[in-house]
């Protein structure tokens, strides 16, 4: 029962440096999100893909990048980090527009930029 | 403004007891969704119980249930007979009509329970 797999787990980075976070769903699902989430601030949308090859903008999209290539891959990219992107960040997925639609979650990256 | 407010940042709770965790939300529109999960120590976010803006009864999944009180736009966790593992975060979240196309949540800021013996 994989579900939704992130990796890397953990990754520190300096101001600068570019990386790639991946997210690997195994549900069949049509919807993808990247959130991330800071101390005493819940978790914030930065972008999501209602299906493949679709991606857009959630609520905190500066700075970063996004590519859905294929239905269970979201990959999410930072090309230049910067130490306000120092935070723990979580892939979802759903299968999409059900009223009861349930987004399963992945274990998170930590990240921090130096 | 905000939209999911949860106005307790800490709350204690004795082995056994029942505890509620409030969350109140802001939307002006008449279809909607709300949700709570569970983020522990681990850190992965763990779907708990649903509650439909037109559903009738309140919802119930095991220990958990779902104070859903339309007219005062609140919707409370309530865990009864709490256990050690239930030390957690939790956070609930928001989806309303005009996002179902998308499916996009609006979370609280969340309220750290902590269980003890």
């Amino acid at each position: 029962n994989a579900g939704v797999t992130q990796t890397p787990k953990f990754r520190v980075l300096k101001t600068g440096q570019s990386m790639t976070l991946l997210c690997a769903q195994d549900m069949n699902h049509e919807y993808m999100y990247w959130y991330r989430q800071d101390p005493g601030m819940g978790l914030r949308l930065i972008h999501y893909s209602v299906g493949e090859g679709t991606t857009a903008k959630g609520e905190v999209p500066d700075g970063y990048n996004v590519s859905r290539l294929k239905k269970q891959n979201f990959l999410l990219g930072l090309e230049s980090a910067a130490p306000s992107q120092t935070s723990v960040y979580f892939c979802a997925s759903s299968y999409g527009t059900l009223a009861k639609n349930i987004q399963y979650f992945g274990a998170g990256t930590r990240l921090s930029v130096l | 403004a905000q939209k999911i407010t949860q106005t307790q940042p800490g709350m204690f709770v004795q082995e056994k007891e029942a505890v509620t965790l409030d969350c109140t939300y802001d939307t002006s529109d008449q279809s909607y969704g709300l949700f709570w999960y569970k983020q522990p120590s681990s850190g992965e976010m763990i779907f708990l119980i649903y509650q439909g803006s037109y559903d009738e009864q309140n919802a119930t999944e095991g220990r958990y249930s779902l104070n859903f009180q339309k007219a005062r736009k609140s919707a409370n966790l309530v865990i009864s007979a709490s256990q050690l593992g239930d030390s957690a975060m939790y956070f609930c979240a928001m989806r309303e009509a005009a996002a179902y196309n998308t499916d996009k949540l609006i979370f609280g800021t969340g309220t750290r329970l902590q269980v003890f013996p």
